[in-house]
């Protein structure tokens, strides 16, 4: 079946940097985008950013922009999500998940479980 | 970019019937899909395009869509059904994407 398998918590201090880790399994990698949705503590869902684990291509949200790196592996189905320049309200859950285009739309069909990341001096 | 709004808060009582909207005008354009997200655990997807339901979630979830408003309805609501949930779609500019803030649907 579909799994996608994010990395452990992480504490780091301000202005370090983090990556996270998802690595998928039950399907083919290269066949579906990864996406990356971020949630601080008691709050929404707050989209990234995607990666086209095929070509590599990537598009960000432009909050993130010049922050965040998406790349992948695919040699061991991986993909991964570098937030650079921590703040303290960058602590948050930071989530990947399999992203289905059909007829034009996305829906993410596949979540990690989730990687807190938590950002303290 | 643009916004999809959601009601921040929504009540019902067990067994009854509740509608949760998401307004925004990409949903002129795009399907919204809706996620399902308990306490300490990751969104499920449970309603997709038209009205699609991924395997292993219930047929009392279902989805329409008027204008520029997309809806996810709960019939016959069931306790284990309290929870957040989001939608979300595609941008107005189609390369990202948007969700709404959430709406908590509390169980009575």
């Amino acid at each position: 079946q579909v799994q996608v398998v994010q990395s452990g918590a992480e504490v780091k201090r301000p202005g370090a940097s983090v990556t996270v880790s998802c690595k998928a399994s039950g399907y083919t990698f290269t066949d579906y985008y990864i996406h990356w949705v971020r949630q601080a503590p008691g709050q929404g869902l707050e989209w990234m950013g995607w990666i086209n684990p095929h070509r590599g291509g990537t598009k960000y949200a432009q909050k993130f922009q010049g922050r965040v790196t998406m790349s992948r592996d695919t040699s061991i189905s991986t993909a991964y999500m570098d937030l650079r320049g921590l703040r303290s309200d960058d602590t948050a859950v930071f989530y990947c998940a399999r992203v289905i285009a059909l007829a034009g739309n996305y829906y993410f069909d596949s979540w990690g479980q989730g990687t807190l990341v938590v950002v303290s001096s | 970019s643009s916004d999809l709004a959601q009601d921040p808060a929504v009540s019902v009582a067990l067994g009854q019937t509740v509608r949760i909207t998401c307004q925004g005008d990409t949903l002129r354009v795009y399907y919204a899909s809706w996620y399902q997200q308990k306490p300490g655990q990751a969104p499920v997807l449970v309603i997709y395009g038209q009205n699609n339901r991924p395997s292993g979630i219930p047929d009392r979830f279902s989805g329409s869509r008027s204008g520029n408003t997309a809806s996810l309805t709960i019939t016959g609501t069931q306790a284990e059904d309290e929870a957040d949930y989001y939608c979300n779609s595609r941008d107005s500019s189609g390369d990202h994407v948007v969700f709404g803030g959430g709406t908590k649907l509390t169980v009575l």
